[in-house]
């Protein structure tokens, strides 16, 4: 069966830190993978979504970056963080245009 | 840009209550749609997806519905329990092949008092 890995599973950074979020897919090959935030009020964003290693693509000009560097890894990174960069960070997984899977999140506060 | 909006925010019901969600979308252009549990502080769970050419789903005591022309979607949960509390979330996606993306609905946050 197929399972979605994503770590730490809470992170409290200062401003102006770096970030780095993994999130790891087992059990399936070349899977859609995508990068989502939730923060308070706004719902769920699309962040970066990647069909392939190497090819990713973004949602919302910001701050972070994406990058997959194997099959069914997704990497979240930022080289300075901001306030209004917290929130509850989800990676998804998706064979085609399917049912996307849900790992159990990062909760990100920045200080 | 697609929009997904869901009513009402907050639903409170007795157990064994029947009852409705409901999600509206402004491009009736949908690849599918699908509807999302999430409990707190957790990840999405997928409920069920609807293609763009079935009219509905079903699983358990859980039925979506789907209605292209008027931009609608609900969820129906039948004989409520109180381990349905929690929010749920409804997602269209716009199109399909390497644009497959899905626009969330804020949720509407689901009490089953027993």
């Amino acid at each position: 069966s197929q399972t979605i890995h994503q770590w730490p599973a809470t992170l409290v950074q200062p401003v102006g830190s770096p970030l780095s979020l993994e999130c790891t897919v087992e059990g399936t090959s070349n899977p859609n993978l995508y990068w989502y935030r939730q923060a308070a009020g706004r719902g769920l964003q699309l962040l970066f979504y990647s069909v392939g290693i190497g090819q990713i693509s973004s949602e919302v000009p910001q701050n972070l970056s994406a990058s997959r560097p194997q099959d069914r890894q997704f990497i979240l990174s930022s080289k300075k963080l901001l306030l209004s960069d917290s929130g509850f960070y989800l990676c998804a997984w998706s064979v085609g245009q399917s049912t996307q899977y849900f790992g159990p999140g990062t909760r990100l506060t920045v200080l | 840009k697609q929009e997904v909006t869901q009513i009402p925010a907050a639903l409170s019901v007795p157990e064994g209550e029947n009852l409705v969600l409901n999600c509206s979308f402004t491009d009736s252009a949908i690849y599918n749609l699908q509807w999302f549990r999430q409990d707190p502080g957790k990840g999405l769970t997928s409920l069920l997806l609807i293609q763009s050419s079935q009219r509905e789903q079903t699983s358990g005591r859980l039925n979506a519905s789907l209605d292209k022309s008027s931009g609608r979607s609900t969820l129906y949960i039948a004989a409520s329990q109180p381990g349905d509390s929690a929010t749920y979330l409804c997602a269209a996606a716009l199109s399909g092949g390497s644009n497959y993306k899905l626009t969330f609905g804020k949720g509407t946050l689901l009490t089953v008092n027993p």
